[in-house]
């Protein structure tokens, strides 16, 4: 099974500013199969990014991501206020699944 | 736009089972795959199972032993069961769909694009 770690565990930004959330791997994603979901409290995860760089419809531009193999990573642009939530990365390249432990990303 | 919803019982006695149903509404259950994916403090996002409407499953071997996933194409639902419930299955449980596709001779199995919004599940 595929282990995913995310760093930081919390991430305190202001509004405007950008976002770096990285997602390491125990070993290569194959096919770079590797998602990224945002998620409010009480709502489920939201799809953002797959293939690890494409983004999915109504995304706005300011979420990208990047990264092969064993390393990833999702960056935010430019926060807006709606950003501050938790971010999960998760592979789909092998079974099973996995997630990794998600990155909060709060207001400073 | 499509739409998934959870039902069953939030409350299940302990060595019992969990059964959920999962209704795809403004779309049709064909031409995708269907998952179950549970969310606990304890464990985080953790990836049950899903099913292709044909019939198709692939479990987490974690759970395999007591999951079960089923498909009714013609009620446009599918559903989880999960045996021998303990305090550990205590979770918000969520389906969503997959996207799969054929290349060549073999299908795929991709990213899940569509999300319900939970139901949680206690076993005491």
């Amino acid at each position: 099974e595929i282990v995913l770690t995310q760093s930081p565990g919390t991430l305190s930004l202001s509004p405007g500013e950008r976002a770096t959330l990285s997602c390491r791997a125990s070993q290569s994603v194959s096919s770079n199969y590797l998602a990224w979901y945002q998620q409010k409290p009480g709502q489920a995860p939201r799809l953002l990014i797959y293939g690890a760089s494409s983004r999915a419809t109504g995304i706005p531009d300011r979420f990208s991501g990047s990264g092969s193999g064993t390393d990833f990573t999702l960056t935010i642009s430019r926060l807006e206020p709606e950003d501050f939530a938790v971010y999960y990365c998760q592979q789909y390249g092998s079974s099973p699944w996995t997630f990794g432990q998600g990155t909060k990303v709060e207001i400073k | 736009q499509v739409q998934l919803q959870e039902s069953g019982p939030g409350l299940v006695k302990p060595s019992e089972t969990l059964s959920l149903t999962c209704t795809v509404s403004g779309g049709s259950i064909s031409s995708y795959y269907w998952s179950w994916i549970r969310q606990s403090p304890g464990k985080g996002l953790e990836w049950i199972g899903y099913i292709y409407y044909s019939g198709t499953t692939n479990y987490n071997p974690s759970l395999k032993s007591r999951v079960t996933i089923s498909v009714d194409t013609s009620k446009n639902q599918f559903s989880l069961k999960l045996s021998s419930v303990t305090a550990a299955d205590t979770a918000v449980y969520y389906c969503a769909r997959g996207i799969t596709m054929v290349r060549g001779v073999i299908r795929y199995y991709y990213y899940m694009d569509v999300w319900g919004k939970g139901t949680t599940v206690t076993v005491s």
